[in-house]
């Protein structure tokens, strides 16, 4: 089966500055790579996703790319702010009906003023 | 719009006793749901997931009898923690899909604490 690693588990960036997350997938059919963040106590939200298609994605501060050959996608934050701070969890997917994400261990990124 | 209620958000019970958790999806129509189970500062296990109108799929390790789970219509989705015991004092969280659709939307999660 699938098995998601990511890294590193905790990252302190001064406010400002970027911050990148990086997870590796084993699974090759993998085809579809959310990215969710979630704050102390609450609901994992969907930032970004992308799918094997598409080597990178971007949303404002945002981005996320991957390299399928390596089988690895990283989230990228730029111009981090306080309210970035929380816990992100990246996840794989198989792009097909009923197939389930298998999600990475989480990253919690803390954001200094 | 893909929003998932859950309820409720905070549970406490005598050991012993059984917990219903439900999941809703408010406005859309949800033909896949799956149940995670997450502890302190851990990623989020699946443990179930469940398509309307038959059983769910459990996860390895994941006892059905002990975590009953229906999903009678397509916008309704429960978990029913049978004979709880402390150590099944966990974040419980639902997420929804939409059918033909890979995003998963997550609900707000149930503390449930077992005493």
């Amino acid at each position: 089966g699938e098995n998601v690693e990511q890294h590193p588990s905790t990252l302190s960036v001064q406010e400002g500055d970027s911050a990148v997350i990086k997870c590796t997938y084993s699974d090759s059919a993998s085809n579809y790579f959310p990215w969710y963040k979630q704050e102390l106590g609450k609901r994992p939200q969907l930032i970004i996703d992308i799918r094997s298609n598409v080597g990178e994605k971007k949303d404002q501060r945002i981005a996320v790319t991957l390299n399928k050959t390596a089988k690895h996608f990283s989230l990228h934050i730029t111009e981090t702010q306080p309210e970035d701070s929380a816990v992100y969890f990246c996840a794989a997917s198989l792009d097909n009906y009923g197939q389930n994400f298998v999600f990475g261990p989480g990253t919690r990124l803390s954001v200094l003023p | 719009g893909a929003v998932v209620s859950q309820h409720p958000s905070w549970v406490i019970c005598k050991s012993g006793t059984s917990v219903k958790i439900e999941c809703r999806s408010l406005d859309f129509q949800a033909t896949t749901m799956f149940w995670y189970r997450q502890f302190p500062k851990q990623s989020l296990m699946l443990m179930a997931t469940s398509n309307e109108g038959s059983k769910a799929t459990y996860e390895q390790g994941v006892e059905k009898d002990k975590f009953l789970i229906n999903h009678a219509s397509l916008t309704l989705s429960t978990l029913t923690v049978t004979s709880a015991h402390p150590e099944d004092s966990s974040f419980y969280i639902c997420s929804a899909r939409a059918g033909g659709r890979e995003t998963q939307y997550f609900g707000p999660g149930t503390r449930l604490l077992v005493l």
